[in-house]
C-alpha cells in the first residue's frame, strides 16, 4: 500500500522552464514532509521541508506548497538548469516517541534540456 | 569527510549464501536505518534504531538482520540471500528524530543470482 503518491514519473523541462512534481497522501498522522533529491549513484540528499502548518516554504529556485485539506503538496523548481537532472522523492515523516520513519513517493526522473 | 559510509559498493551473491552490508556514520547521530531501492517503488525501510542496543522493524524486515552495539556502526545481515533481495541498499543517519533530515550513505548494489 503506497501512502505517498508521486507523480509524474518522469518529466522533461526545458532549461529556464519550471518543474513541477506532486504528490498526495493519505495518513494524516504525517509531520513533516522533505524532498529529496538524488543524482545517479548517490544517495538521496534533502533538498527542501516543510511542515503541515504552513502552506508555502521557498528556499532560492526551489519552492514547496502544501494544501492540507487535500493532503497534497507539491515541489516547483523555477528557472530550472541542467544541473538540476536527478531522480526526486517527495516523503513524509511520522514521529512516534524517539523514533521517526520516512515514507518515500515512487520518484520522479527530471530531465532538463538545453 | 564526516557522514555514512557503506561498504561495499557492489557484491554479488548466490541464493543461500549469507552477508553483511556495513554503515558507519561519524556524526554522533541517535538515529540510523536502511532502506531498499527498487525501480518504482521509492525507497522502503527495512530496520531502524533510535540508538545502541534498541534495533526495530520497518516496512520490510523479512529476510534481514540488524543490531546497534556502537553509536557508529549499523549492519544489516542477509541471513540466506534470494534473488527478491536484489536491490540497492541505503543506510542513513539523522540527529534527533530526523527533523533536520537524513544523512544517506552512497548505497551498496547487491546482486543475488
Amino acid at each position: 500500500q503506497q501512502q505517498v503518491k508521486q507523480s509524474p514519473q518522469s518529466l522533461i523541462v526545458q532549461k529556464g522552464g519550471i518543474s513541477i512534481i506532486n504528490c498526495a497522501y493519505e495518513n494524516t498522522a504525517f509531520d513533516y514532509f522533505p524532498w529529496y533529491q538524488q543524482f545517479p549513484g548517490k544517495g538521496p540528499a534533502l533538498l527542501i521541508a516543510i511542515r503541515p502548518d504552513v502552506s508555502e516554504k521557498k528556499e532560492g529556485r526551489f519552492t514547496i506548497s502544501f494544501n492540507k485539506s487535500a493532503k497534497q503538496f507539491s515541489l516547483h523548481i523555477m528557472d530550472s538548469q541542467p544541473g538540476d537532472s536527478a531522480t526526486y522523492f517527495c516523503a513524509a515523516t511520522r514521529i512516534t516517541g524517539t523514533a521517526s520513519k520516512l515514507t518515500f513517493g515512487t520518484g520522479t526522473r527530471l530531465q532538463v534540456t538545453l | 569527510n564526516a557522514g555514512v559510509t557503506q561498504t561495499p559498493k557492489f557484491q554479488v551473491l548466490k541464493t543461500g549464501q549469507s552477508m553483511t552490508l556495513q554503515c558507519a556514520q561519524d556524526m554522533n547521530h541517535e538515529y540510523m536505518s536502511w532502506y531498499r531501492q527498487d525501480p518504482g517503488m521509492g525507497l522502503r525501510l527495512i530496520h531502524y534504531s533510535v540508538g545502541a542496543g534498541i534495533t526495530d522493524q520497518g516496512e520490510v524486515p523479512n529476510g534481514y538482520n540488524v543490531s546497534r552495539s556502537t553509536t557508529e556502526d549499523f549492519p544489516l545481515r542477509l541471513l540466506s540471500a534470494a534473488p527478491s533481495q536484489t536491490s540497492v541498499y541505503f543506510c542513513a543517519s539523522s540527529r534527533g528524530q530526523g527533523l533536520y533530515g537524513y544523512t544517506f550513505g552512497s548505497g551498496t548494489r547487491l546482486t543475488v543470482v
